[in-house]
């Protein structure tokens, strides 16, 4: 149990386009949905917490009006990156919690891969 | 601000011997995690460790928690090919944070 999906797993988009990525719990309901950015060779880095039908919260540094996350369902959080740029380029990791709050346990999904060109 | 440091941030090992990672935090934290990376992959968990002096194990790894030294180590016993990878541990305060990374190679 507790599988988490991501769609697509990769993808290629050129500079200025916008490009969405999905992210589901198959075999659970997920209140709390998180998106984690990672560069080559480094770290997993918080982006934004969200909650089933309430505005994500967003890390600092990071633009919320550049990267749009919608939590419309316990089951789905899409996340949308406008206006893409090379420097946008990383792995998205998602994950997923049964209950609210960080200390929970997360499920990670499998990861999409974005290169913009 | 919670701040998780690894060391080291890689490890060649020769098989067979015995390894230990590091993973300091500087806030208290009542839980935390272990992952293995694999290349171009996400996150597979390892352990989660739920209180002082806890340790759990799992074929050649194993994995304590000393909540005092906020401090967790993740032990490989007889090291093999299959374990590399980069490992990250993670306490859990109102967030994950991630530690850096420790990137493990192991070489016959």
């Amino acid at each position: 149990g507790a599988v988490v999906s991501q769609h697509p797993s990769w993808v290629i988009c050129k500079s200025g386009t916008s490009v969405k990525i999905e992210c589901r719990s198959l075999d659970f309901q997920a209140t709390t949905m998180f998106w984690y950015r990672q560069f080559p060779k480094q770290s997993l880095m918080l982006m934004a917490t969200s909650n089933e039908g309430s505005k994500a919260t967003y890390e600092q540094g990071v633009e919320k009006d550049k990267f749009l996350i919608n939590h419309a369902s316990l089951t789905l959080s899409t996340l949308t990156v406008t206006s893409a740029h090379p420097e946008d380029s990383s792995f998205y990791i998602c994950s997923a919690s049964r209950a609210g709050g960080g200390t929970d346990t997360q499920y990670f999904g499998p990861g999409t891969r974005l290169t913009v060109l | 601000e919670l701040k998780v440091e690894q060391n080291p941030l890689f490890l060649s090992m020769q098989e067979g011997k015995n390894y230990t990672i590091y993973c300091n935090y500087s806030t208290t934290s009542d839980r935390l995690y272990w992952y293995r990376q694999d290349p171009g992959k996400s996150l597979e968990s390892l352990f989660v460790l739920l209180s002082n002096g806890a340790v759990k194990q799992e074929g050649r790894l194993m994995a304590s928690l000393d909540t005092k030294a906020r401090l967790s180590t993740l032990h490989i016993t007889a090291a093999v090919h299959d374990l590399s990878a980069t490992y990250f541990c993670a306490p859990a305060g109102n967030k994950l944070t991630f530690g850096g990374g420790t990137r493990v190679l192991v070489k016959p």
